[in-house]
């Protein structure tokens, strides 16, 4: 069974600049997650999405992020414009339900915000 | 205080030692909780859920103390593939899960 996929697995850019990550989550996972996890920290769940609708999205700053799952499959996260304190691993994982073990991981997309 | 807390190591622990952390949780009406693991660079993977009746596989075992509000996790016979940050997960009522930021172990030769 294919996992969930992630890219880019890098990005540089410099601060003000746009980027955007794309997730493809396991086939048939009906709930995404995108995380944010900076260096010597958990990850900090940013949104959430049942099929295409949003669960919850309490701590994405949605000033410069913002995220999206058309046809409640694949999912793009989008940071515009970026902040040096966004420099992080984004984490795409993708679930049969809405318990942790029920959650798989990508293998992240590395940001360095210059 | 925060809603999950871990003590963040690093725990240095030689081969074949017994290791246990403690994971604390703020919100009394959580309803499940889990470890994970996640090596250096890598995407966290579970390693096991905890059961109110604690929970073994293997090495490991997991166990729940709601009264005081925490859960642990045991590794015996420490392997040196068993190196990795080790982290918690709550679940409270609701869809949201709360992560610890993790403690990281360090098994010697």
């Amino acid at each position: 069974e294919a996992g969930v996929a992630q890219s880019p697995r890098y990005k540089i850019i410099e601060k003000r600049q746009s980027v955007a990550f794309w997730c493809n989550p396991i086939s048939g996972h009906a709930t995404l997650y995108w995380y944010q996890q900076i260096l010597g920290q958990g990850p900090k769940l940013l949104i959430q999405f049942q099929n295409n609708g949003v669960v919850d999205d309490s701590q994405l700053p949605k000033d410069r992020f913002s995220a999206e799952r058309l046809k409640g499959v694949d999912s793009t996260l989008k940071i515009q414009p970026a902040k040096l304190e966004d420099s992080a691993v984004y984490l795409c994982a993708s679930g049969s339900g809405y318990r942790a073990d029920t959650q798989y991981f990508g293998p992240g997309t590395r940001l360095t915000v210059l | 205080r925060k809603e999950v807390e871990q003590d963040p190591g690093p725990f240095n622990v030689p081969e074949g030692a017994t290791v246990a952390f403690n994971c604390t949780y703020s919100n009394s009406a959580s309803q499940s909780f889990f470890w994970y693991r996640q090596d250096c660079r890598k995407e966290p993977k579970l390693l096991m859920s905890v059961y109110s009746s604690g929970n073994e596989d293997g090495r490991f075992t997991a166990q729940l103390n709601r009264a005081s509000q925490y859960i642990s996790l045991l590794i015996r016979d420490s392997k040196l593939s068993d190196s990795a940050t080790y982290l918690c997960v709550v679940s409270p009522p609701g869809y949201q899960l709360i992560w610890g930021a993790g403690t990281k172990l360090i098994i010697k030769p």
